[in-house]
């Protein structure tokens, strides 16, 4: 069975300081994709980035960059310059390729960004 | 904006009552979710329908039924609930089948029962 942990429950910043989000899984399969859903107060779940097992690319778009680290099975997620509209729950998940699409998801780690 | 539109956005329900949530989603997805979110907790996955059949039941009471009419709706029927069913119920879409297609997820709606 899948598992992906999210040790921080909450994180709490000042605008413009820079904070990662950690994320780590555990799957027996070698083939899988992780995801980053942003989840704001008023309850989407916002999609953010997928990345696949093969690729462990270091991802940047804007604000955002993503680590992907096989050898230590983490996936983190850093966040530069925070404003406060980056407040939200962030949710890390893992999905296998076999079967149908489900998500695996860690418990979230809430980010409060005050001004 | 978000492309799976769900409705109603808030539902206040007796115990006794029977309502429905409306999911619709315009991506030519063939494969679409409910989810339960309880406060402080991440979504729990209820039903998976693919191709418009029911894929997934993750054991979830008879007092929800899920209807998908046709591969851009689908419903979940509310009958007789409990207050402890409370929570946002998250619909959402994606192409179907493994690959690791990503899964979009509309606002939710947010349920109340009373």
């Amino acid at each position: 069975a899948q598992k992906v942990t999210q040790a921080q429950t909450e994180i709490s910043v000042v605008e413009k300081e820079d904070v990662t989000l950690d994320c780590v899984y555990e799957t027996r399969d070698t083939t899988y994709y992780l995801f980053w859903y942003k989840q704001p107060p008023s309850g989407e779940l916002v999609f953010l980035i997928r990345r696949n097992s093969f690729d462990e690319q270091n991802e940047i778009s804007g604000r955002y960059s993503w680590n992907f680290q096989k050898s230590t099975s983490s996936f983190n997620f850093t966040i530069t310059a925070s404003q406060v509209v980056d407040s939200a729950v962030y949710f890390c998940a893992l999905t296998l390729i076999s079967g149908y699409s489900t998500l695996t998801f860690g418990k979230g780690t809430m980010l409060l960004v005050s001004p | 904006d978000t492309e799976v539109t769900q409705t109603p956005k808030h539902l206040v329900m007796g115990m006794t009552n029977k309502k429905s949530l409306k999911c619709e989603q315009h991506m030519g997805h063939r494969a679409m979710y409910w989810y339960k979110q309880k406060a402080k907790k991440p979504p729990e996955l209820m039903f998976v329908y693919s191709y418009e059949k029911l894929s997934i039941n993750e054991s979830v009471p008879s007092r929800f039924s899920p209807e998908c009419p046709n591969s851009s709706l689908l419903n979940l029927h509310l009958h007789a609930l409990q207050p402890e069913d409370s929570a946002l119920y998250l619909c959402a879409s994606s192409q179907p089948g493994g690959s690791g297609n990503t899964i979009y997820f509309g606002e939710g709606s947010w349920l109340t029962v009373v």
